[in-house]
């Protein structure tokens, strides 16, 4: 899992209820990003950031909210407006947001909302 | 649309045993493919990544191979162990020649049982 740690490991929420997973990374990269696991399906990306105090929607942004104030944490809150939230989230960084560089994984968190 | 299939979708075999999965992709313009592990339940490991001109990369047991003409890819699992028990998932960078987001798409994966 590199240098990259999530919490927690498992989150259970009430609907309706917004909340937020965190990741952290002590690797000295610039780009950080959510992604979304469901069974079946390959990862989808949620949010990115290039840089601090700037990010961007991925393919699948509704209903997330996202923030980068420092380099080292970008945390993810998944809101009420977000249809079907039960799924397992992992977050990645890399040197640079450019296709050359690895992107590493954190382990993830598995959010369960009933 | 850019796409990545792997198959098979799910694959037991005995503990020593070789094994083939196999990626095929229709990502355009292509810049590099990666194949991770990921055990249940934990975020995925890069295993290899090759870029367009790189036909085969090791990594230990794993050994990797892309034809670029063809746009398929597999990695060989030799003499497998317990340990390989995961899901391998494929994934093809495109290259992105305006703006800085890089793209990637990812295959649903392979899920491997070694057993004994």
């Amino acid at each position: 899992d590199g240098g990259i740690t999530q919490s927690p490991k498992y989150l259970f929420r009430k609907e309706g209820q917004n909340v937020t997973l965190s990741c952290e990374q002590n690797l000295n990269h610039d780009a950080m990003y959510w992604y979304r696991q469901d069974p079946g399906q390959g990862l989808r990306l949620i949010y990115y950031s290039q840089i601090v105090n700037d990010f961007q929607k991925g393919d699948i942004a509704e209903g997330y909210s996202v923030s980068r104030e420092k380099k080292e944490s970008f945390p993810l809150t998944v809101t009420s407006a977000q249809k079907n939230p039960t799924a397992f989230y992992l977050c990645a960084s890399s040197r640079r947001d450019r296709e050359r560089y690895e992107q590493y994984f954190g382990p993830g968190t598995r959010l369960t909302v009933t | 649309k850019n796409q990545v299939e792997q198959s098979p979708q799910s694959l037991i075999i005995l503990e020593g045993k070789n094994c083939t999965l196999q990626c095929n992709y229709t990502v355009s313009p292509f810049s590099n493919l990666r194949w991770y592990k990921q055990d249940t339940g934990r975020g995925p490991v890069s295993l290899t990544i090759m870029t367009f001109s790189e036909n085969t990369k090791s990594n230990g047991r794993y050994t990797a191979t892309l034809d670029a003409d063809t746009k398929q890819s597999s990695l060989h699992i030799t003499a497998s162990q317990l340990s390989d028990s995961a899901s391998y998932i494929c994934v093809v960078s495109a290259l992105e020649d305006t703006g800085t987001a890089s793209k990637l798409t990812f295959g649903t994966g392979t899920r491997l049982q070694v057993t004994l």
